[in-house]
């Protein structure tokens, strides 16, 4: 029972540095997205996908990539990461467009420096 | 953006006593939900909600979706000290394509023994 595996789980990345979070589901879900939480903000949707080949900008796209060439597989990019991404970041996954119950990875905790 | 409003934002009880918490919008919601976010994990969805005045227990978690739809109450009777962890409600927001899953800012919980 995989679920939503997200890796890594932690990374130190410098001001200037690019990386790709990875995201892959084995659940067959349309609906993938992801968030960054940060203290006494709750979680904040970056991008979202409804399917392969079909993206959206969410509530903090800015300094974020995202793709979908495939169902199981949802990265977010960093091209040129700041200290204001420091953040932990969590992929989820629905098998319903409408994103009513969704299914969390463990989270990728990022520092940059 | 949506804003969903959580009170209280911190509560520290003792094992064994009840716990509430609301959860509040100025939108209307046609569906609720209520996750559990335990130490260094992702999000896990407790109940779901698609009725205004629906009334839905899991085990010792009873959530009510309010009359209004703008609101939602969630309950833990007798607590014990797996309860720790953060409590976010969250509702999703049409976009016209597909829907967005809007969160709250969280109420932490800490149970002492």
């Amino acid at each position: 029972n995989a679920g939503v595996t997200q890796t890594p789980k932690f990374q130190v990345l410098k001001t200037g540095q690019s990386m790709t979070l990875q995201c892959a589901q084995d659940m067959n879900h349309e609906y993938m997205s992801w968030y960054r939480q940060d203290p006494g903000m709750g979680l904040r949707l970056i991008h979202y996908s409804v399917g392969a080949g079909i993206t959206d900008q969410g509530e903090v796209p800015n300094g974020y990539n995202v793709s979908r060439s495939t169902t199981e597989d949802f990265p977010l990019r960093l091209l040129s990461a700041a200290p204001s991404q420091t953040s932990v970041y969590f992929c989820a996954s629905s098998y319903s467009i409408s994103a009513g119950i969704q299914y969390f990875g463990a989270g990728t905790r990022l520092s940059v420096l | 953006g949506q804003q969903l409003n959580q009170s209280p934002q911190s509560m520290f009880i003792q094992e064994g006593e009840d716990v509430s918490m609301n959860c509040t919008s100025s939108s209307i919601f046609n569906t609720w939900l209520w996750y559990k976010q335990d130490p260094g994990e992702g999000p896990v969805l407790l109940i779901a909600l698609y009725k205004a005045g629906e009334l839905t227990s899991n085990g010792r978690l009873t959530a009510q979706f309010g009359i209004t739809r703008k609101d939602s109450f969630l309950n833990i009777s007798a607590s014990i000290p797996s309860d720790v962890g953060i409590y976010f409600c969250a509702g999703p927001i049409n976009t016209g394509t597909a829907s967005k899953l809007t969160f709250g800012t969280g109420t932490r919980l800490q149970v002492t023994l």
